[in-house]
């Protein structure tokens, strides 16, 4: 099992441009939650998916958004891209297992700068 | 003022020593949960609490939740210098509002001498 995979590992775009990235989850996990985190910052939680629909959001603008396929797998859309949205995108997934034990793995981000 | 404040922010210890980190929330929290993240590596999920009094353990890392469900302790014994990295706490909150919330705490840098 790959765990999490992510792509692009890292892009440079420019200011106004839109950006997919992409997650394909841990075998077997259901729900897909992306992070954003900016360079010497904590994570900051962005949206999570379970079964194609966006169960929670954080606070980010409308211009992120996202989408989840049928074999779980889930694209960030970032729009109109500020300097400030540079930063290190994360997926997990997740998944509560029977007996109760949570399970989250980290995709290890795709690096993205806005010049 | 930070919603999940954590405590230190940053920690030097012998190898061999243990060690707590806390994590304190002013409200009440849905899940508590506990990463590591190292330079250049993503986050590594350690371990969720969700019931008040709850303590999980994995390795040499013992986490526990208090019973107001606002606090969370970390605790490493024997600590080894595999263990050193970022700390982070994250936590679940439903607010009044009815909204759902996720939030990260403001880290714990832990340096283990050899």
């Amino acid at each position: 099992d790959a765990g999490v995979t992510q792509s692009p590992t890292h892009l440079i775009k420019t200011r106004g441009q839109q950006v997919t990235l992409r997650c394909s989850p841990k075998s077997g996990h259901d729900t897909v939650s992306w992070y954003q985190q900016a360079l010497g910052q904590g994570p900051q939680f962005i949206f999570q998916y379970y079964e194609e629909e966006e169960r929670q959001r954080g606070n980010f603008p409308d211009r992120f958004s996202g989408h989840q396929f049928p074999n779980y797998s889930s694209e960030l859309n970032v729009n109109a891209l500020l300097l400030g949205d540079s930063a290190l995108y994360l997926c997990a997934s997740s998944e509560l297992l029977a007996g109760g034990t949570y399970e989250q793995y980290f995709g290890p981000g795709t690096r993205l700068t806005v010049t | 003022s930070q919603e999940l404040e954590q405590s230190p922010q940053s920690l030097i210890v012998q190898e061999g020593k243990n060690l707590t980190i806390n994590c304190t929330s002013s409200k009440t929290l849905y899940g508590l949960y506990w990463y590591k993240q190292k330079y250049g590596e993503g986050l590594i999920f350690l371990m969720m609490l969700q019931k008040g009094g709850e303590e999980k353990s994995h390795e040499k890392i013992t986490a526990k939740l208090d019973e107001k469900k606002q606090q969370s302790s970390l605790h490493i014994t024997a600590s080894q210098p595999s263990h050193a990295g970022i700390y982070l706490c994250g936590a679940d909150r439903i607010e009044t509002s009815g909204t759902y919330k996720y939030i990260f705490g403001t880290g714990t840098r832990l340096k283990v001498l050899a």
